[in-house]
């Protein structure tokens, strides 16, 4: 079945790093995202790879991909005050296909 | 270009009264899909068109839910009659439909039933 996995709570320092881990279980999915939600807002992309890539990065954020593993990471360099949201890691077969989400991750930053 | 319009933002009723929920995609977008949130957890679909076709309903609950996109352009999703545990928020989201394209969410509806 389809099902994706991600730890519930991440606190970090502000001006490190932030890793958000994620396993998925649906081998078929090609698309795999990482969506932002900020209080009272709806659902930002911040990002997604496609499950033939490795790796992309894009300005503070680098996502990794472990396909043999369904492993899914996305890491936010020098992490700000503005940061601070749930972060959920979902995947789909296409991109328009529905869209399978985990439960999120919810990132504080301490000063 | 405006993004994806839902209305109300907040919804409060009293269970069993029916309600509807109202989504305007992004101009030009094919899909649209409805997305149920429950509370400390992710979006969960619960329809999807492609232009005015459902074409997957399978998690809608038939026997108190409906939507529909006459024309589709816009989109309601409706509950009659709601119940509490259908307190939540009801996201809409668009795409084009093409291959590798975003899907753009609204802000959501939040619902509570007392």
């Amino acid at each position: 079945g389809e099902d994706v996995e991600q730890s519930l709570f991440l606190s970090v320092r502000e001006g490190d790093s932030s890793v958000i881990n994620c396993t998925y279980t649906d081998s078929s999915s090609t698309y795999l995202y990482w969506y932002k939600q900020e209080p009272g807002a709806g659902l930002q992309l911040l990002t997604y790879i496609f499950s033939n890539m490795d790796m992309k990065q894009d300005q503070r954020l680098t996502v990794l991909l472990n396909k043999k593993d369904k492993h899914l990471s996305l890491r936010i360099a020098d992490t700000q005050t503005g940061d601070s949201a749930i972060y959920f890691c979902a995947e789909s077969y296409s991109s328009a296909s529905k869209i399978i989400f985990g439960s999120g991750t919810r990132l504080s930053i301490r000063p | 270009e405006a993004g994806v319009v839902q209305s109300p933002r907040y919804k409060i009723i009293e269970k069993k009264q029916p309600v509807a929920f109202w989504c305007n995609p992004i101009s030009g977008h094919n899909t649209l899909y409805w997305y149920l949130q429950n509370l400390g957890q992710g979006p969960e679909l619960l329809i999807r068109y492609e232009n005015e076709e459902a074409v997957d309903d399978s998690q809608l609950p038939k026997d108190r839910f409906s939507a529909e996109r006459l024309k589709g352009v816009d989109s309601t999703l409706k509950i009659q009659p709601a119940e509490l545990g259908d307190s939540a928020v009801y996201l809409c989201a668009s795409s084009r439909g093409t291959p590798d394209t975003e899907a753009f969410f609204g802000q959501g509806t939040r619902l509570t039933v007392v």
